[in-house]
């Protein structure tokens, strides 16, 4: 079955670094777009970034853009994001999803667990 | 502040019918597909609804999706207390060249 299961997540003091990981599996990775969401303690769904399924494209959220690298290695059917200068504001639970249709459509099918990142000294 | 406004809660009793709107601009809902996701207690959010009136497999056809202008619309029909969620509306805006989120509205089934 179509599955997704993030990594790398914990506690990180602030202006660190972190590197994200989702693993896929059960579908053709290379096929699809990307995304990542997250969602503060308590708070609503924030849109992260996507990355096209060829790597060739990414867009970001105004809040990580310039701090938040999306990547992707089709040949390991891996996500990746690359978080620097972090904040306490970074803080979240940290899903990758699935693009389902069109990477601009909204539609987000399936999502993993998700892996929480705590900014905090 | 979210791009997309939902109202923050919405209420009924088991049984009857509630709708959840979701309003944006022409950058984002007037000219791109509207999702909607369930996020049942201390879970991951669930699929429910895609371009604008499509329920994902499985979705029962008591939940449905509309779209208007800048505007789009959740229906739920024959409420259950295993309805009770926070649901969210999610689409594109070509502007921002962003996806965006609606701040989700707690459904309380009475």
């Amino acid at each position: 079955q179509v599955q997704l299961v993030e990594s790398g997540g914990g506690v990180v003091q602030p202006g660190r670094s972190l590197r994200l990981s989702c693993a896929a599996s059960g579908f053709t990775f290379s096929n699809y777009a990307m995304h990542w969401v997250r969602q503060a303690p308590g708070k609503g769904l924030e849109w992260v970034a996507v990355i096209l399924y060829d790597g060739n494209n990414k867009y970001y959220a105004d809040s990580v853009k310039g701090r938040f690298a999306i990547s992707r290695d089709n040949s390991k059917n891996t996500l990746f994001l690359q978080m620097s200068s972090l904040g306490p504001e970074d803080t979240a639970v940290y899903h990758c999803a699935r693009a389902l249709g069109h990477y601009g459509s909204g539609s987000y099918d399936p999502w993993g667990h998700g892996t929480l990142v705590t900014v905090s000294s | 502040q979210s791009v997309l406004t939902q109202p923050p809660s919405v209420s009924a009793a088991p049984g009857q019918k509630v709708t959840i709107s979701c309003s944006g601009s022409s950058s984002n809902i007037g000219n791109n597909y509207v999702s909607w996701y369930q996020q049942l207690p201390g879970t991951t959010p669930k699929l429910l609804i895609y371009d604008n009136n499509r329920r994902l497999s499985g979705i029962p056809d008591r939940f449905s999706g509309s779209k208007s202008g800048t505007s789009a619309t959740l229906g739920i029909t024959g409420l259950q207390t295993g309805d009770e969620a926070h649901y969210y509306c999610a689409t594109w805006d070509s502007s921002l060249s962003a996806g965006v989120f609606g701040g989700g509205t707690k459904l309380t089934v009475l």
